[in-house]
């Protein structure tokens, strides 16, 4: 069964603290993405990418990086967290064109306090 | 930029068939998809419509895509407790609405 797996459910971070949250796909999907969603806002895009060490921006990039070494794995990072951050994030992959849809992993429940 | 538009919540009896409504701006996006988010899960893909079909019917689920107004439907037939869930529209994957509640009644 394919999958995309987020390396943690839950997550409680200090203010300030360097936060990295992965995201790994078995699918060799070119594309990745992370999301934030939050009540009455939805899915909002922080970044995505499109192949490897590549990355664009998205709706709401501001406080956050991405890396992407490997095909694979995408990792969001928050440099200096704050707690307009807590948030669920949401990562998810597709093979490039639009067809195929999104694969979605089962977010990580970010708290900063 | 591109937006994507969906009613907030819906309650329905079980058996009730549901409609959930979603108007979206891109009049270029080739598909357009239906996902599901069940309590604590991510989204699921639940079916998708090319933008040069009118409907697309999967067991329970019809979608009808009106691109002259840029609105899409989903329709659960004969709805359940199970199907109790958020329901996101999406138009090329990039742009989310941001979900309706679906809250299905014994």
């Amino acid at each position: 069964d394919v999958k995309v797996t987020q390396s943690s459910r839950y997550l409680v971070k200090r203010t300030g603290e360097k936060v990295f949250l992965e995201c790994v796909q078995d699918m060799d999907h070119e594309n990745m993405f992370w999301y934030r969603q939050d009540p009455g806002l939805g899915l909002r895009l922080i970044y995505f990418s499109y192949d490897v060490k590549m990355k664009e921006k998205g709706d709401i990039p501001e406080g956050y990086s991405v890396s992407r070494e490997k095909k694979e794995r995408f990792s969001l990072i928050l440099e200096s967290a704050s707690t307009n951050q807590t948030s669920m994030y949401l990562c998810a992959s597709s093979l490039t064109g639009d067809s195929y849809g999104y694969t979605f992993g089962s977010g990580t429940r970010l708290t900063v306090v | 930029g591109e937006d994507v538009e969906q009613s907030l919540f819906l309650s329905v009896r079980e058996g009730d068939s549901s409609v959930i409504n979603c108007t979206y701006t891109d009049s270029s996006s080739t598909y357009l998809y239906w996902y599901k988010q069940e309590p604590g899960a991510g989204l699921q893909l639940l079916t998708y419509i090319f933008s040069n079909m009118d409907m697309k019917q999967d067991q329970r689920l019809t979608v009808l895509l009106n691109k002259k107004d840029k609105h899409l439907s989903l329709r659960i037939a004969d709805t359940q407790t199970g199907d109790s869930a958020i329901y996101f529209c999406a138009e090329r994957g990039l742009t989310f609405g941001k979900g309706t509640m679906l809250l299905v009644s014994p």
